[in-house]
């Protein structure tokens, strides 16, 4: 049971590339969600997916795209990269709603955009 | 939307020492949640409390959301405890949780 998985957990890139992260859960878990963490300002979502073939904007969406590609697997894709996209990435599911609710996180991609 | 302020940005403790964490927010909320960030960087739930009071070993937290706030505590610390302490809140579905920009605490041996 490996939990959040997430790959790469580094990656540099030059302005202008693409690149994908991936995101997969083996918890069975219903909602994913993509955050980026910038120092000083804790973690920020980015887009969630509330279920399987849904998909939401959070708060800062702007120059990123996401896939539900199924239950398990929640990608997030940054078609032409910016230095402003330099950060922290995490990934995270989330079982139960109210006391239940729990969140589960990926260990991070650290993202350098040069 | 809902603004998050955490106090104090840094704390600095020798080990077996008490500590209280706050955690301020703008708007009624029906969703916080305490994580804590070990310094390599994984993230791991603390509490989910939007009103009350709960304990779990050495920490406990209290919210009081009529005014709201919530605090933290960590008594006797010890050196695992540093790392950055997150409060964050939400509507009742939690997809949108707003996080707060975090407490540093660093505990010394």
């Amino acid at each position: 049971n490996a939990g959040v998985t997430q790959t790469p957990k580094f990656q540099v890139l030059k302005t202008g590339q693409s690149m994908t992260l991936q995101c997969a859960q083996d918890m069975n878990h219903n909602s994913m969600y993509w955050y980026r963490q910038d120092p000083g300002m804790g973690l920020r979502l980015i887009y969630y997916s509330a279920s399987e073939g849904t998909t939401d904007k959070g708060e800062v969406p702007n120059g990123y795209n996401v896939s539900r590609l199924n239950k398990r697997e929640f990608s997030l894709r940054l078609e032409s990269a910016a230095p402003s996209q330099t950060s922290v990435y995490f990934c995270a599911s989330k079982v139960g709603r109210g006391s239940r609710e729990k969140l589960f996180f990926g260990s991070g991609t650290q993202l350098s955009v040069l | 939307g809902i603004q998050v302020e955490q106090s104090p940005p840094d704390l600095i403790l020798q080990e077996g020492a008490n500590s209280t964490l706050r955690c301020n927010f703008s708007d009624s909320v029906n969703n916080l949640q305490w994580f804590h960030q070990n310094p390599w960087g994984q993230l791991i739930n603390l509490f989910y409390i939007p009103s009350g009071t709960k304990q779990n070993g050495r920490l406990s937290a209290t919210t009081v959301a009529t005014e709201r706030y919530s605090l933290l505590y960590i008594s006797s610390s010890q050196t695992t405890d540093s790392g950055v302490y997150f409060c964050a809140v939400g509507d009742v579905y939690g997809n949108k949780l707003v996080f707060g920009a975090g407490t540093i605490l660093r505990v010394k041996s």
